[in-house]
């Protein structure tokens, strides 16, 4: 199988700060990643999908100036929660695609926001 | 958007009971997969039934899909403790497009 990373595993933050979560595809490449947001006790729910080397597309809701996603090369992907809070708390997991229909994912970010 | 819709929410059972997740969905689909989770983990992919495919097995997984209903079944047969954890279903609707859509999950817990 596909192995994803994601780090930091986990981060606590204070509230203003912005923190930063890394996803790499170890051996395979991905034009496109995923990611999702998980609140507590809830299911997975789609944020943003990037190409490699474009802009990413936001779902409704996400603001795009305060989940900066970049997807700079086809093994690397950042998540970047800008001006944290404690609403951002959550668990953020990416999900690199790599072939038609084989989505992968990581093992997921636990963001705490003080 | 939550597309899938999963029941029971919860389900308890005590091991070497099966266990039934039904899960249903609003819009066409190209693919179903469902994917287990254990608490404050990442997802583990179980299986992936297509949308012309009616039934898949997979080990002691039995998965149903109903495309008239919208629905899909996940049979997990001679549960084990190990077993415990949420199960969640998602689909995709193809033509080109490869983001999945989560439904809520059943939470399972299997009881020795």
């Amino acid at each position: 199988g596909a192995v994803v990373s994601q780090h930091p595993s986990w981060v606590i933050c204070k509230s203003g700060t912005s923190v930063k979560i890394e996803c790499r595809s170890l051996d395979f490449q991905a034009t496109t990643m995923f990611w999702y947001r998980q609140f507590p006790k809830q299911s997975l729910m789609l944020m943003a999908t990037s190409n490699e080397g474009s802009k990413a597309t936001y779902e409704q809701g996400v603001e795009k100036d305060k989940f900066l996603i970049n997807h700079a090369s086809l093994t690397l992907s950042t998540l970047t929660v800008t001006s944290a809070h404690p609403e951002d708390s959550s668990f953020y997991i990416c999900s690199p695609l790599r072939a038609a229909g084989e989505q992968y994912f990581g093992p997921g970010t636990r963001l705490t926001v003080t | 958007s939550q597309q899938g819709e999963e029941d029971p929410q919860a389900l308890s059972i005590q091991e070497g009971e099966n266990a039934t997740m039904n899960c249903s969905y609003k819009t066409s689909i190209n693919n179903l997969q469902w994917y287990r989770q254990n608490s404050g983990r990442g997802l583990v992919h179980l299986i992936l039934i297509r949308s012309n495919e009616r039934e898949k097995h997979s080990g002691r997984l039995r998965v149903t899909l109903d495309t008239s209903k919208k629905s899909s079944s996940l049979l997990i047969t001679a549960s084990r403790a190990a077993d415990t954890a949420s199960y969640f279903c998602a689909t995709d609707e193809g033509a080109g497009s490869y983001q999945l859509t989560f439904g809520k999950g059943t939470k399972l817990s299997v009881i020795p």
